[in-house]
């Protein structure tokens, strides 16, 4: 069963482009989950997708956008790059199970981002 | 808002020996799960355990166990017999129950690096 996809794995902008970034779930799952991590703030939660819907939000501004697709996969864009936006960008994928919450995350290799 | 601490940035370990890593975090909710997450220089993140807080008896995978206390609010790691494999950085995190009406996000700590001595 393949892992989780997530494309490009390195990706430099300059400030003020906008950009793309691509993450597709293992086989079955419904849920997506984005995250930054910096080396300053950590790990910090950017939203969670699940069948097309956002389900849950980090406080991110609203530069930062995503959506999900029928198939699951699910895209990140940033609007209006920022110095401070350089990250690594992981996303996450389960089974989405709504009763649950323990339920095991899925991490791909993530996207590193430099914003010049 | 759920906090979780790491206090230690960086601990090492002699091959073959025990290690503790500590987390502790901060929340008025009674029902929550909390996970040790691994992120090897691979980047991927990979569960390493979990413990729902409404279970007493700590929770063991293999080397890895927690030793959980509810009223202190701390959920430390102990890694046994420690390989050089679990070199990594590992992570504390907090999830609430999506079905509390709370705002069920992944909170992790700021991480800790694992280095571990041949």
């Amino acid at each position: 069963k393949a892992g989780v996809t997530q494309t490009p794995r390195y990706l430099i902008k300059t400030r003020g482009q906008q950009v793309t970034l691509s993450c597709s779930p293992i086989s079955g799952h419904r849920s997506v989950s984005w995250y930054q991590q910096t080396p300053g703030q950590g790990l910090q939660f950017l939203f969670e997708y699940f069948s097309e819907t956002q389900r849950n939000k980090g406080n991110f501004p609203g530069r930062f956008s995503g959506r999900q697709f029928s198939n699951s996969r699910s895209e990140m864009n940033v609007s209006t790059l920022e110095l401070g936006d350089s990250a690594l960008y992981l996303c996450a994928s389960s089974l989405g199970d709504r009763a649950g919450g323990n339920e095991k995350l899925f991490f791909g290799s993530g996207t590193q981002l430099s914003v010049l | 808002a759920q906090t979780v601490t790491q206090s230690q940035p960086e601990m090492s370990v002699q091959e073959a020996e025990t290690v503790t890593l500590s987390c502790t975090y901060d929340t008025s909710e009674s029902d929550y799960y909390l996970f040790w997450y691994k992120q090897p220089p691979s980047r991927q993140m990979i569960l390493v355990i979990r413990q729902e807080a409404y279970k007493q008896q700590n929770a063991t995978e293999n080397r890895f166990s927690v030793n959980f206390q509810k009223a202190a609010k701390s959920f430390s790691l102990k890694i046994s017999d420690s390989q050089l494999g679990d070199a990594a950085m590992y992570f504390c995190a907090y999830r609430t129950p999506f079905d509390t009406g709370a705002n069920s996000k992944l909170t992790f700590g700021k991480g800790i690096t694992l280095s571990v001595r041949p």
